[in-house]
């Protein structure tokens, strides 16, 4: 069964780093997202993207935030200068039609800033 | 407007016992509302979801109920087994965005 793939498992960087998480979305999939999931909180949206340009975007994806589908395969979520409560997993998500409204998540990546 | 809100936060089952996790939304555009089920250290895996249309989906042992005039969803796990002990997310969207509950974490005991 297709499946999201994410990369790293967990990145280690320090405050003020530039960190760049990879997603692979399913294959025939057109939306993707970032969500965020602070430990033991819930998770939240980050910002949506489709057709090349993001569709929305939460208060948290400010502009230390930024998204790219740099080819046809891979989606990634940079963050330019980590602070200490970027802190978080993040998981990537994909969407087949926007009418389907079914998310499927990846596994996530682990992110610690110290 | 955009909450939604779960509970309880945890939740203790005996074995073969009946899980009940209930959510509330204010925002009367939402129109998909998914359960999701995440284990320590994965991602949320969606487990069943509803529109509004209908007032109940039953899927296996897992059974959303829907009160549309209320706002409420909730899920119920027939059986519950060790198995299922995992947390438990509702969403809701109209859609693009997911916008989820606080979660409960369920811990069903043999």
């Amino acid at each position: 069964e297709p499946e999201v793939t994410q990369t790293p498992s967990h990145q280690v960087t320090q405050m003020g780093q530039e960190v760049i998480l990879r997603c692979v979305p399913i294959s025939n999939h057109l939306y993707f997202y970032w969500y965020r999931q602070i430990l033991g909180q819930k998770v939240e949206f980050l910002v949506s993207f489709y057709n090349n340009e993001i569709s929305e975007k939460s208060e948290i994806f400010d502009d230390q935030f930024s998204v790219e589908r740099p080819d046809g395969s891979n989606f990634t979520l940079k963050i330019r200068s980590t602070k200490l409560e970027d802190s978080a997993m993040y998981f990537c998500a994909s969407e087949e039609l926007e009418a389907t409204d079914t998310q499927y998540f990846g596994p996530g990546t682990r992110l610690t800033v110290l | 407007q955009q909450q939604v809100k779960q509970s309880p936060q945890s939740l203790i089952v005996q074995k073969g016992g009946i899980s009940i996790i209930n959510c509330a939304y204010e925002n009367t555009a939402f129109d998909y509302f998914p359960w999701y089920q995440q284990f320590p250290g994965k991602g949320p895996a969606l487990l069943i979801a509803i529109r509004p249309d209908v007032s109940e989906k039953k899927e296996g042992r897992f059974t959303i109920s829907f009160n549309k005039s209320a706002k409420q969803f909730s899920l119920h796990i027939m059986d519950s087994q060790p198995g299922d002990s995992a947390t438990y997310f509702c969403a809701a969207s109209k859609s693009d965005k997911l916008i989820f509950g606080t979660g409960t974490r369920l811990q069903v005991f043999p």
